[in-house]
């Protein structure tokens, strides 16, 4: 069993939309989770953090955590073509982040005009 | 600006050829590390490093290799040893006084071998 799970998509809605894109996960020790924006051929780039459960709230983004299903989401308002990119949600290892995150393999979204 | 640099953007090599990709930071971050990322694969860890001169091997070490000399530069060798080394390489950063350990990626080299 994977320990991060992530549908690939691409997942395809209109511009002003809202959209949710999820990670599912085995690890219980899992506390630090992230979600990262990419662009193609480019680095990835930090969105958001949340510690535990709850949600975190940033602009147009919303990051919200459920530790008991193992479940986290990022919801995006009022989506723009620029929001077109691939996200990676990621967590701190079981090391507590010292070796490294754990990497969803990132949705594909496209927000068409 | 604070960043994380790596050079070149595009690398071409042949075959049997070893290869470095260079990363600097001036983050002023204690951790830096290495991944790969093929298309649908995700990012894969290659190495890290904590501390200068120390660092780890990650879950696909085979066939690369680090130093941590100084404490902003981070380069990874890709060696003859590495069966598949075309891919999209990436340098991180983070820092290590806080648990989040979120980290901060440069652009990326693609290394293409043929």
């Amino acid at each position: 069993q994977k320990e991060v799970e992530q549908d690939p998509g691409p997942l395809s809605v209109p511009e002003g939309a809202i959209v949710s894109l999820n990670c599912t996960y085995s690890n219980s020790a899992f506390q630090y989770f992230m979600w990262y924006r990419q662009y193609s051929r480019k680095g990835p780039e930090l969105l958001m953090y949340t510690y535990s459960s709850g949600n975190k709230e940033d602009g147009r983004f919303t990051a919200q955590v459920d530790k008991s299903s193992k479940y986290i989401s990022l919801f995006i308002r009022d989506s723009q073509p620029s929001d077109s990119a691939t996200y990676l949600c990621a967590m701190n290892g079981p090391g507590g982040g010292a070796d490294g995150l754990t990497f969803g393999k990132g949705t594909h979204l496209i927000i068409q005009p | 600006d604070g960043g994380i640099t790596q050079s070149p953007k595009y690398l071409f090599r042949k075959e049997g050829q070893n290869v470095t990709l260079s990363c600097e930071q001036n983050l002023n971050h204690d951790a830096m590390y290495w991944y790969r990322q093929d298309p649908g694969q995700g990012l894969r860890l290659i190495y890290y490093s904590q501390i200068v001169n120390d660092f780890q091997k990650g879950d696909i070490a085979e066939g690369y290799s680090v130093s941590r000399e100084k404490k902003e530069s981070f380069p990874l060798t890709v060696t003859s040893a590495q069966k598949n080394p075309t891919a999209f390489y990436l340098c991180a950063s983070s820092i290590t006084s806080t648990p989040s350990y979120e980290q901060y990626f440069g652009p990326g080299t693609r290394l293409t071998v043929t």
